[in-house]
């Protein structure tokens, strides 16, 4: 069984700092690893997705991401947050062959002027 | 274009009612899914199909039944809706089986009231 542990339910952050999202899951096999963006009142997007090879991924809006096998993590970061990266994300993981996508419990990221 | 849409965007209904929620994609995808986010934006999977078979049944109640008439729709449809039903239905659509880290693609939602 797979499962995703988002460690901060909320991050608040002042507009222009550096961010760091915390995800942590856990599977007995090899897993692909995502992170969706929810912005208010809309479906969730891609921001990135890691398959395998470099344990950097850059995704989309200046978002980038790291995943470390040894610790079971894929944290999201981002340089310098923008008011307009104010989101719900979701770190999620799936397996190789399967059809099933488990999601964590959301970080909601709230960033001020 | 919108690639995965879902109608109504939203729906207030009474306790004890029958309502359907639509959702078609134009991706040309093979699997389509349903998911329902509650207000802590907790999302669960419901379902999952994958050209037009039902693949996943997360333990849903069977007042939830799913229908997929073609490979583009996905429609779901609530019996005897409770107040427990009330949250945000998500549509989405993959490519399907057999692609490498496939990703979803998200409707809008449907914000379903159960009063």
């Amino acid at each position: 069984a797979q499962s995703v542990t988002q460690l901060d339910s909320q991050v608040p952050v002042f507009e222009e700092a550096p961010v760091e999202l915390r995800c942590n899951y856990s599977s007995s096999v090899s897993v692909y690893l995502f992170w969706y963006v929810q912005y208010p009142n809309q479906g969730l997007q891609l921001l990135l997705k890691y398959l395998s090879g470099s344990t950097l991924v850059k995704g989309i809006n200046g978002f980038e991401a790291e995943f470390n096998k040894s610790q079971t993590s894929f944290h999201l970061r981002k340089p310098s947050v923008h008011i307009s990266d104010t989101a719900e994300y979701f770190c999620a993981v799936s397996n190789t062959g399967g059809f099933k996508t488990i999601f964590g419990a959301g970080t909601r990221l709230f960033v001020k002027a | 274009d919108t690639a995965v849409s879902q109608t109504p965007k939203y729906l207030v209904t009474q306790m004890g009612n029958d309502k359907s929620i639509k959702c078609e994609q134009n991706l040309g995808h093979d699997t389509m899914y349903w998911y329902k986010q509650d207000s802590k934006k907790f999302l669960k999977i419901m379902f999952s199909y994958n050209n037009k078979e039902l693949i996943i049944n997360e333990t849903v109640p069977n007042r939830f039944s799913p229908k997929s008439p073609d490979k583009a729709h996905l429609n779901l449809h609530i019996n005897s809706l409770e107040l427990g039903d009330s949250a945000v239905y998500f549509c989405a659509s993959s490519q399907g089986p057999g692609v490498r880290a496939d990703t979803q693609y998200f409707g809008p939602g449907t914000r379903l009231t159960v009063l």
